[in-house]
């Protein structure tokens, strides 16, 4: 089946630690996206690549580190300088275009201990 | 710049009703427009999509949506609510800025079905 995984699906994290969230694909997309999700504020995007070994920042990349390496893979890493890291993350990918639609994984819960 | 607003943060109707969940858009070209539909702890699953051709999208689940451009709104419709229809309801707009495509989300609308 083709899709998004993203891991783990909970993550706990002691302040002033760095941690990477998973984000795999095997949908052959050439868009990849981080959103964070808190509640009634909707998503909000961290970083958005459309190419291997190219991304670029969204709304709220400050605290927030990617690479894409691999068409496949775009991991988001929430280092200590951000304030805030407890929220919903989700990463999406789609075609690149204008009407295509975005495809989501399962999303991972990070909770700062 | 686009931005969308989803009109009623919470929805409240009894199984078997009709649904009406409203977002209106702003965008500087023809948007395409997405509902997407999210259950407590998981991803979020496309609902439905407009994307300029017919302007009454029909969509998984039963789920249809009206794109009106005059009135700047693509509100999400079904004519009979299921208690699975219970969940978090984001409409979405794809625009063009420079030459980065940008998915804007709405605030979210919590529906739930009551028995």
């Amino acid at each position: 089946d083709g899709g998004i995984t993203q891991s783990p699906k909970y993550l706990f994290r002691k302040e002033g630690q760095n941690v990477t969230l998973s984000c795999e694909q095997n949908l052959n997309h050439d868009a990849m996206y981080w959103y964070r999700q808190d509640p009634g504020q909707g998503l909000r995007l961290i970083y958005y690549s459309q190419i291997v070994n190219d991304f670029q920042k969204g709304d709220i990349a400050e605290g927030y580190s990617v690479s894409r390496e691999k068409k496949e893979s775009f991991p988001l890493t929430v280092t200590s300088a951000q304030k805030n890291p407890t929220a919903f993350y989700l990463c999406a990918s789609s075609i690149w275009g204008m009407n295509t639609e975005a495809f989501f994984g399962q999303g991972t819960r990070l909770t700062v201990v | 710049a686009q931005s969308v607003t989803q009109l009623d943060s919470h929805v409240s109707v009894s199984e078997g009703t009709p649904v009406l969940l409203r977002c209106n858009y702003s965008s500087s070209y023809s948007p395409s427009l997405f509902w997407y539909v999210q259950h407590p702890n998981k991803g979020l699953q496309l609902l439905l999509k407009y994307t300029s051709a017919a302007t009454l999208v029909k969509g998984i689940n039963g789920f249809e949506a009206e794109f009106k451009k005059s009135e700047t709104s693509f509100h999400l419709t079904k004519p009979s609510a299921h208690m699975s229809d219970a969940a978090e309801y984001f409409c979405v707009v794809s625009d063009l800025t420079g030459s980065a495509r940008q998915l804007t989300f709405g605030s979210g609308t919590q529906l739930t079905v009551l028995p």
